[in-house]
């Protein structure tokens, strides 16, 4: 079975200022690994997803995560955040094979300050 | 497309009276998903189909709880009779499967309310 750790409930950080987001994975096989944006009374939106190849993947608006399969982590970076950031961040895992199960984690509250 | 399509947006209800939220997914999509969604608990799967047969549904709470897919084009999570711990953020998400499109699309979700 698979589970996913957010450790961080909520990160306030300054607008302009950088973020890491973090985010631990457990598995005994391969997985995908996805990050999820979810904005006050909407539903989730992908973000940037990792599948295979580059360990690096970037979203459209500024954001990025590493896959590292030794720390099993895949952090969510931005080096400037701004105000309309301020989101929930979910990561997700789901094995590359097997049953095809989502499995969230708890979110992240991001609050981006002015 | 427009997306992942939920009915309704917001839904209050009495303790015991049946609640009936309804999916359409987006079209061509071989899964799809329900989820709740508390501040308690987070997200958790409820259950999933692949080509509308039930995949598993370990995360269905209970007998009150039950959903269908009739055809590829809708699905109903049905719970009977209700309860206020039943309030909840219920969402439904398709996807196309494993490959470089697997990610799960999203619908807007519905807030049930029991009182």
């Amino acid at each position: 079975a698979q589970s996913v750790t957010q450790l961080d409930s909520q990160v306030p950080v300054f607008e302009e200022a950088p973020v890491e987001l973090r985010c631990n994975y457990s598995s005994s096989v391969s997985v995908y690994l996805f990050w999820y944006v979810q904005y006050p009374n909407q539903g989730l939106q992908l973000l940037l997803k990792y599948l295979s190849g580059s360990t690096l993947v970037e979203s459209i608006n500024g954001f990025e995560a590493e896959f590292n399969k030794s720390q099993t982590s895949f952090h969510l970076r931005k080096p400037s955040v701004h105000i309309s950031d301020t989101a929930e961040y979910f990561c997700a895992v789901i094995p590359s094979s097997g049953t095809y199960k989502y499995i969230f984690g708890t979110g992240t509250r991001l609050k981006v300050l002015a | 497309d427009a997306g992942v399509i939920q009915s309704p947006r917001h839904e209050v209800t009495e303790m015991g009276q049946e609640v009936t939220l309804r999916c359409k997914p987006i079209s061509g999509h071989d899964y799809l998903f329900w989820y709740r969604q508390t501040m308690m608990r987070g997200l958790e799967l409820l259950i999933y189909f692949n080509n509308n047969v039930p995949i598993d549904d370990s995360g269905m709470p209970e007998d009150r709880f039950s959903a269908k897919m009739p055809n590829a084009s809708f699905s109903t999570l049905k719970i009977q009779p209700s309860e206020p711990r039943d309030s909840a953020v219920y969402f439904c998400a398709s996807s196309l499967g494993r490959g470089l499109r697997t990610e799960a699309f999203f619908g807007q979700g519905t807030r049930l309310t029991v009182v």
